[in-house]
């Protein structure tokens, strides 16, 4: 099946600082990258929706100049979260979807914990 | 817009029981509706997804789920539990652009 890839696993870092994550499909090209962040006993909620090539589309509520995305190319996609403060702690999980447009399968990366100081 | 609720927020059940899962969906069209369960430190795994054609859709790892438009459900069955299916279940919704929407998700945990 499809895999897809997110690193780091998990990352502590201090109050002010940014961080990088990185999501890549690994046996396919993705068209479209979608980025999720899911608090403890919460469900997933999708951030901003990504297309190779053009900017991200981000969901109300959701800081453009905080959390920057960028899908360069059709296996990668990474978010920056810029000046992290301790309430951007959380679980961020990525995906992708296919190239063919008729396939509506997602699939996941393993996510990466964030841990802010 | 599209919405997913799953009313059970944990779910106990011995070895060897039957479970269900439920799922109820808000949603303007024929929906894309999809099971996921999430294992800790692994990412969503897929277990079955209903586009159209049969209502009753099989899973992987014996999970069925079947869609009822009637009632806006699309619960998720499994005629005996294994201690490794203990996890986070995730039902979710696709609308245009590919977008998923997820339910708040049920905890199993399975009793020996």
């Amino acid at each position: 099946g499809a895999v897809v890839s997110q690193h780091p696993s998990r990352v502590i870092c201090k109050s002010g600082t940014s961080v990088k994550i990185e999501c890549r499909s690994l046996d396919f090209q993705a068209t479209t990258m979608f980025w999720y962040r899911q608090f403890p006993k919460k469900s997933l909620m999708l951030m901003a929706t990504s297309n190779e090539g053009s900017k991200a589309t981000y969901e109300q509520g959701v800081e453009k100049d905080k959390f920057l995305i960028n899908h360069a190319s059709l296996t990668l996609s990474t978010l920056t979260v810029t000046s992290a403060h301790p309430e951007d702690s959380s679980f961020y999980i990525c995906s992708a979807s296919p190239r063919d447009p008729q396939e509506d399968e997602q699939f996941f990366g393993p996510g990466t914990r964030l841990t802010v100081l | 817009a599209q919405s997913v609720t799953q009313p059970d927020i944990h779910i106990t059940v011995s070895e060897g029981a039957s479970l269900e899962l439920r799922c109820n969906y808000s949603y303007g069209a024929t929906p894309y509706l999809f099971w996921y369960v999430q294992s800790p430190g692994q990412g969503l795994q897929l277990l079955l997804k209903y586009f159209s054609g049969d209502t009753l859709v099989q899973g992987i790892k014996g999970f069925e789920a079947e869609f009822k438009r009637s009632q806006s459900s699309f619960n998720l069955r499994k005629p005996s539990v294994h201690w490794s299916d203990a996890a986070e279940y995730f039902c979710a919704v696709s609308g245009s652009a590919r977008q998923l929407t997820f339910g708040s998700g049920t905890q199993l945990t399975v009793l020996p």
